[in-house]
C-alpha cells in the first residue's frame, strides 16, 4: 500500500528565507506527483505537478524535484513571504487516467514578518 | 474554485440520519471525486466517477454511496450517518490542460458534523 510522509508537520522561518519542503513515498511507482497548498477553511490549489517522466518542475519563485528511485520529492520556496504561510500537501498518483491520489499529511508553514 | 460548487457548505446532523452533499461543476469534465480531511489522516478518497453512472470505491467508501445522473452533478450520501463521519468532505474534478497531465482541482468544501 502506498504511504506518503511529509516532514515537519510544521515549520516556522522568517520572511526572506529559502525553505525545502519534504514528501517521500513508499513505492516508486507512480504515475505523477502534485503540490498543493491549503489554507484555513478553504480547498487545496494545485501548485505544480511532476510527471514520473519528469525530474523537476519549476512555477515562479516555487521548484519541485522528483526522484522516483529514492521514493522524495522536495518544494523548494525562495525569498518565502509571509503570503507563502499555508498547509502544503504532496499526494502521489498511483494510476493512469482516473486521478486516485494518496496525500501527505502536510506541513504547515509560517513565514514571519 | 475552476466551476465547482459544494453544497451545503456546513451541515450539523444527528447520528442516524441521512444526508446527502452535492458537487456541481459548470464544465463537462468526466472525472469527479469525493475525498474528506481528518486530522491525522489527511485526505482521503471516498469514491469516484469516470462518467454518468460509471462510479467506483476508494480507500474509505465503507458506509458512503454516490450517484451521478448526470455530468455535472455528483452526490455524495450517508445512508446513516455516524460520528465517525464527521469530517469536512471535498469534491474534486480532473482539469485535462492542453498538452499536459490532469491536475486535480478542489471545491471548497462542506463540513459535516454529525452529533
Amino acid at each position: 500500500k502506498q504511504e506518503v510522509t511529509q516532514i515537519p508537520a510544521a515549520l516556522s522561518v522568517p520572511e526572506g528565507e529559502n525553505l525545502v519542503l519534504n514528501c517521500s513515498f513508499t513505492d516508486s511507482a507512480i504515475y505523477n506527483l502534485q503540490w498543493f497548498r491549503q489554507d484555513p477553511g478553504k480547498g487545496l490549489t494545485s501548485l505544480l505537478l511532476i510527471q514520473s517522466s519528469q525530474r523537476e518542475q519549476t512555477s515562479g519563485r516555487l521548484n519541485a524535484s522528483l526522484d522516483k528511485s529514492s521514493g522524495r520529492s522536495t518544494l523548494y520556496i525562495a525569498a518565502s513571504q509571509p503570503g507563502d504561510s499555508a498547509t502544503y500537501l504532496c499526494a502521489v498518483d498511483i494510476i493512469q487516467g482516473a486521478q486516485k491520489l494518496v496525500f501527505g499529511q502536510g506541513t504547515r508553514l509560517t513565514i514571519n514578518p | 474554485d475552476a466551476g465547482i460548487t459544494q453544497s451545503p457548505r456546513h451541515k450539523v446532523t444527528e447520528t442516524g440520519t441521512p444526508v446527502t452533499l452535492r458537487c456541481h461543476q459548470t464544465e463537462n469534465h468526466r472525472y469527479m471525486y469525493w475525498y474528506r480531511q481528518d486530522p491525522g489522516h489527511g485526505l482521503r478518497l471516498i469514491h469516484y466517477s469516470y462518467g454518468v453512472k460509471d462510479t467506483d470505491k476508494g480507500e474509505v467508501s465503507d458506509g458512503y454511496s454516490v450517484s451521478r445522473s448526470k455530468t455535472e452533478d455528483f452526490l455524495l450520501t450517508l445512508e446513516s450517518a455516524t460520528s465517525s463521519q464527521t469530517s469536512v468532505y471535498f469534491c474534486a474534478i480532473s482539469v485535462e490542460p492542453s498538452g499536459g497531465a490532469n491536475v486535480l482541482t478542489f471545491g471548497a468544501g462542506s463540513r459535516l458534523t454529525v452529533l
